[in-house]
């Protein structure tokens, strides 16, 4: 059982290129999250998918699109990448009971120079 | 002032240390409280979960909720270097809202 699988690791853009960030998770979960995490920032919520074919933005979506693809896979994509877009991307996903837990994927580290 | 606050330490205690990890918060109408440990160069992990006041105990893990005070903690006993990592606080007003997560603690366990 895989849990949440991020692509790539690791990137390295040149600004104003584009790239997408591919998440996947097979344990059947509805919600989905993309967040990055800066030092001294903590988690900051992009983009979720309550359930497939439903997008909301969260706390800082400029620059960001995302697309919900079916129940598994939910992408995150940098249309024209700038510096400011250098951090470590988490996507998550959400247990439907009660206890609400979040999992995460092991992360995509992306800097645009 | 923001719903969730938590201080960044780093904090550094000796190996078998009792260690006190906090998160304050403003809004009362958080009724789900978690923490999640974050290793270095990984994805947060849930490590407690609480829905109401009181304590919950796991292992050398105790999570502590007091509403009144609107005061969260983490006690980590006979703490081990394996316990280094980053300690995310998070909270929900309800089960089909967004986690609020606090900044994170970085916790260092010196040998």
């Amino acid at each position: 059982n895989a849990g949440v699988t991020q692509t790539p690791k690791f990137q390295v853009l040149k600004t104003g290129q584009s790239m997408t960030l591919q998440c996947a998770q097979d344990m059947n979960h509805n919600s989905m999250y993309w967040y990055r995490q800066d030092p001294g920032m903590g988690l900051r919520l992009i983009y979720y998918s309550a359930s497939e074919g439903t997008t909301d933005k969260g706390e800082v979506p400029n620059g960001y699109n995302v697309s919900r693809l079916n129940k598994r896979e939910f992408s995150l994509r940098l249309e024209s990448a700038a510096p400011s877009q250098t951090s470590v991307y988490f996507c998550a996903s959400r247990e439907p009971s009660l206890k609400n837990i979040q999992y995460f994927g092991a992360g995509t580290r992306l800097s645009v120079l | 002032q923001k719903e969730v606050e938590q201080d960044p330490g780093p904090l550094s205690v000796p190996e078998g240390a009792i260690v006190s990890l906090n998160c304050t918060y403003s809004n009362s109408a958080f009724q789900y409280f978690m923490w999640y440990r974050q290793y270095s160069r990984k994805g947060p992990e849930l490590l407690m979960y609480t829905y109401s006041s009181g304590n919950k105990e796991d292992g050398r893990f105790t999570a502590q909720v007091d509403k009144s005070s609107k005061y969260i903690s983490l006690f980590i006993r006979d703490s081990q270097p394996s316990d280094s990592a980053t300690y995310l606080c998070a909270m929900i007003y309800n089960r089909d809202d967004k986690i609020i997560f606090g900044k994170g603690t970085r916790l260092h366990i010196l040998p």
